[in-house]
């Protein structure tokens, strides 16, 4: 199975910055690389998938970039509703391998 | 819209077996994938398998092979996982997620999640 290796596992950060957060494949992956975000008691939400596609519905604020083992979930002019947990997920027909993780606080 | 309705918590002894549903409803069933992920309490999220009902056999991340089934009834729309040989650590909410036209596979639709705890 492919691994998923994200970073960092915590974030801190304020209102209106930009954050960068980095996946990283075991091995290389073709486009399907999808973001989640996540906040306590609630499912995932899909941010961004096929590497670049925003999701409808999601702020142009989230940005993803990446090919090959190295993708990127960036976030600029950070709201307070970002403050959430995020996960990458690299997905095909036969698997779906999700990162650990990034908590992005204040 | 699609929407996926899970079935309600379970409580399960060690070396049981715990069966969770998944029925889904808006747009088409057999055409695309639905997967199942877990997280148990404070941790991240762990890909277990998807199935295509339209190709009737799941596949599995080789952590649960063994021990985990998928299965879809297309007559009802539903799908279902079954895991086997339960043991405190199988204890996490478990997600059913679907994808859509267009999205290559992702998780763009998501179940309310199961609860699955195995205590003795």
């Amino acid at each position: 199975d492919i691994q998923m290796t994200q970073s960092p596992s915590t974030l801190s950060a304020s209102v209106g910055d930009t954050v960068t957060i980095t996946c990283r494949a075991s091995q290389s992956i073709s486009s399907g690389l999808a973001w989640y975000q996540q906040k306590p008691g609630t499912a995932p939400k899909l941010l961004i998938y096929l590497t670049s596609t925003l999701e409808d519905g999601v702020p142009s604020r989230f940005s993803g970039s990446g090919s090959g083992t190295q993708f990127t979930l960036t976030i600029t002019s950070l709201q307070p509703d970002d403050f959430a947990t995020y996960f990458c997920q690299q997905y095909n027909s036969n698997s779906g391998a999700f990162g650990q993780g990034t908590r992005v606080e204040i | 819209q699609v929407q996926l309705v899970q079935s309600g918590a379970e409580v399960k002894k060690p070396g049981s077996s715990v069966k969770v549903s998944c029925k889904a409803s808006g747009g088409s069933f057999s055409s695309y994938g639905i997967n199942w992920v877990r997280q148990a309490p404070g941790q991240g999220l762990e890909w277990m398998g998807v199935i295509i009902p339209v190709f009737g056999r799941g596949s599995y991340a080789q952590n649960f092979q063994g021990r985990f089934s998928i299965t879809a009834d297309e007559s009802t729309s539903t799908v279902y996982m079954e895991l086997n040989s339960l043991i405190s650590e199988d204890t996490a909410v478990y997600y059913c997620a679907r994808d859509r036209p267009g999205a290559g596979g992702a998780c763009v639709f998501w179940g309310q999640g199961t609860l699955v705890a195995v205590s003795s």
